[in-house]
Order: structure tokens, then sequence, then C-alpha cells
């Protein structure tokens, strides 16, 4: 059971690329998130999904974009890259209500220059 | 707001100590959620408990105790006789079941360094 699956792993971009962090979840969770996390301040909600075709913003979210096409994906989009979004991001799915925990993909380490 | 502080950034101890990692919630609800997750140096994040706020009673799992008091909107994490694999960054964290998609509020974290 493979879980939360996240792609890629590492990736660095020039400032102003764009890219696509592709997360998948074999779980049949209804609800998935981005988080990222940067150093002394723990992980903060990027944005999130509630079902497919549904997106919603989280604390942090200029800079990002999302979508949920599918159940099992969520992508997360860097249209335009900044030094600022250096960071390491998380994907995380589950169920609905809150006596279920969200479980976590890898992480992805991404370094814009 | 909700609100999550963990006010040890980082702490060290040797093999076999105690070890209490803290962590003080801010929040206007009376139904909430409280979350310890453990962050290996592999990277991963991994559910080690979570706790309702109508249930004040501790817990205890092996090596591993949880303090909840609503009093002081405190939920610390006591690990017994650490050892070197205990060594991690620790996240506790806050969720409230009226907010629409489960979402939750991570504190900064504590590094614990477990020495030989």
């Amino acid at each position: 059971n493979a879980g939360v699956t996240q792609t890629p792993k590492f990736r660095v971009l020039k400032t102003g690329q764009s890219m696509t962090l592709l997360c998948a979840q074999d779980m049949n969770h209804e609800y998935m998130y981005w988080y990222r996390q940067d150093p002394g301040m723990g992980l903060r909600l990027i944005h999130y999904s509630v079902g497919e075709g549904t997106t919603a913003k989280g604390e942090v979210p200029d800079g990002y974009n999302v979508s949920r096409l599918k159940k099992q994906n969520f992508l997360l989009g860097l249209e335009s890259a900044a030094p600022s979004q250096t960071s390491v991001y998380f994907c995380a799915s589950s169920y609905p209500g809150v006596k279920t925990e969200a479980f976590f993909g890898q992480g992805t380490r991404l370094t814009v220059v | 707001a909700q609100k999550v502080t963990q006010a040890q950034t980082e702490i060290s101890v040797v093999e076999k100590e105690d070890v209490t990692l803290d962590c003080v919630y801010e929040t206007r609800d009376t139904t909430y959620y409280l979350f310890w997750y453990k962050q290996p140096p592999s990277g991963e994040l991994v559910f080690l408990i979570r706790r309702n706020s109508f249930d004040e009673q501790n817990e205890i799992s092996g090596r591993y105790s949880w303090n909840f008091q609503k009093s002081t909107s405190s939920f610390n994490f006591t690990i017994t006789a650490s050892q070197v694999v205990d060594s991690a960054v620790y996240f506790c964290a806050l969720s409230d079941p009226r907010e629409y998609g489960n979402k939750l509020v991570f504190g900064a974290g504590t590094i614990l360094r477990v020495k030989s």
C-alpha cells in the first residue's frame, strides 16, 4: 500500500520558472492538502481540497495554484518561482471528520535559485 | 484564531534520560482535536497520537506518554528512557472540527537530539 506519494522528491528551479508538484493517494481519501515546511515555522497550509473538483486557500496561498481533477491526485503549481518559495512541500490526505489523522507524503525539497 | 506554541526549539539529552516536549495551544472553541507528529531524519511525518478536547485522560504507549491539561491549554509529550532512535523533530498540531476541511495548525516543532 503506497499511501501518499509525491513527485518529484527534489527539484532545483531558476527564478521565474514554473513547475508542478504531483501528489497521489491510494486510500480513497476525500480531503487532500499541500503544506510547506520552513525552519522555525512548522508546517503551513497552502491550499486544500475537500473533494474532486474543489479547492480552497489555506494560510499561505500566494504564488501557488492547485487542481484536483481526480480524487486521488492533487497538483500544486508554481507559475513563476521565487526564492521565497524555497521550502519542503508536503502533501497529505485524510478522511472527512476530525477523528481521523492526516497521512503525509515523503515531501518534496524545492530550491529556487 | 488558532495557534500552537512549542517554545522549545531544540532539546539535547543523553540516552536513557526522560524528556518532555511542551505544547501550548490557543483556540476559542470548546471542541477541538490535538495531535503529535514525529519527523525523523528521513523526513516523513509520522502520526503519534490524537486527543479530543473532551478526553483529559493521560495516554501512555510504551515509552511515550501524553499529558493533556485543558485548564492550562497544554498537551505535553514525554519520552521515558529516551533512545537515539527518538531523535527527530516533533510537531504538535490543532484541528478545529467546525472548520471545513480538517485543517491542521502546526507548532514550529521541537528538535530532539538524543546522544548515546
